[in-house]
């Protein structure tokens, strides 16, 4: 069974520009969380999808956006880009939502991005 | 947000010698799970732990959930090369994961 897929891997963006990641998750998993993991941060969680509904949130600003296809593929897109954005953008897949009894999440191997 | 503390920060440890890092919470978790980071890749999952006082192995490695659902421990025994990376514990108290902030791992030969 193939694992998460992102794409593109590496990403290079000017200040003020958007940006666009992909994520396709483990076949029949329904649920995908994007992250964004920081050297000062560490795994900061950005929202959870799940049957093309965001259902839970974390704590950033409105320029970071996502949505989810009916084949659970998900994208994540942020808006005017600021320098402090540079960071590896992790999603995971899980079967179901966040908080079921035996829940776990597989990361993809992220997409690098770097604002300059 | 939830706290989740990780220690120790970081190890440096000879081959072959046996490896302890823990996390804890300041709340209740109903799932604990454990994962292996190396440079410019995802987190690759280790152990999966969903019940208090659960001891899970992989090989190596071996994890409990804490009685009090408040910490967690990985053991990794005889250590070789390999195992170089950073570790990360995350925990799930509700609908939302949250992660530690790793335990750098240097295997010496």
């Amino acid at each position: 069974k193939a694992g998460v897929t992102q794409t593109p891997r590496y990403l290079i963006k000017t200040r003020g520009q958007q940006v666009t990641l992909s994520c396709s998750p483990i076949s029949g998993h329904r649920s995908v969380s994007w992250y964004q993991q920081t050297p000062g941060q560490g795994l900061q969680f950005l929202f959870e999808y799940f049957s093309e509904t965001q259902r839970n949130k974390g704590n950033f600003p409105g320029r970071f956006s996502g949505r989810q296809f009916s084949n659970s593929r998900s994208e994540m897109n942020v808006s005017t880009l600021e320098l402090g954005d540079s960071a590896l953008y992790l999603c995971a897949s899980s079967l179901t939502l966040a908080g079921a009894s035996t829940d776990t999440q597989y990361f993809g191997p992220g997409t690098r991005l770097t604002v300059l | 947000g939830q706290q989740l503390n990780q220690s120790p920060q970081s190890m440096f440890i000879q081959e072959g010698e046996d490896v302890s890092m823990n996390c804890t919470s300041s709340s209740i978790f109903n799932t604990w799970l454990w994962y292996k980071q190396d440079p410019g890749e995802g987190p690759v999952l280790l152990i999966a732990l969903y019940k208090a006082g659960e001891l899970t192995s992989n090989g190596r490695l071996t994890a409990q959930f804490g009685i009090t659902r408040k910490d967690s421990f990985l053991n990794i025994s005889a250590s070789i090369p390999s195992d170089v990376g950073i570790y990360f514990c995350a925990g799930l108290p509700g609908n939302q994961f949250y992660f530690g902030t790793g335990t750098s791992l240097t295997v010496i030969p």
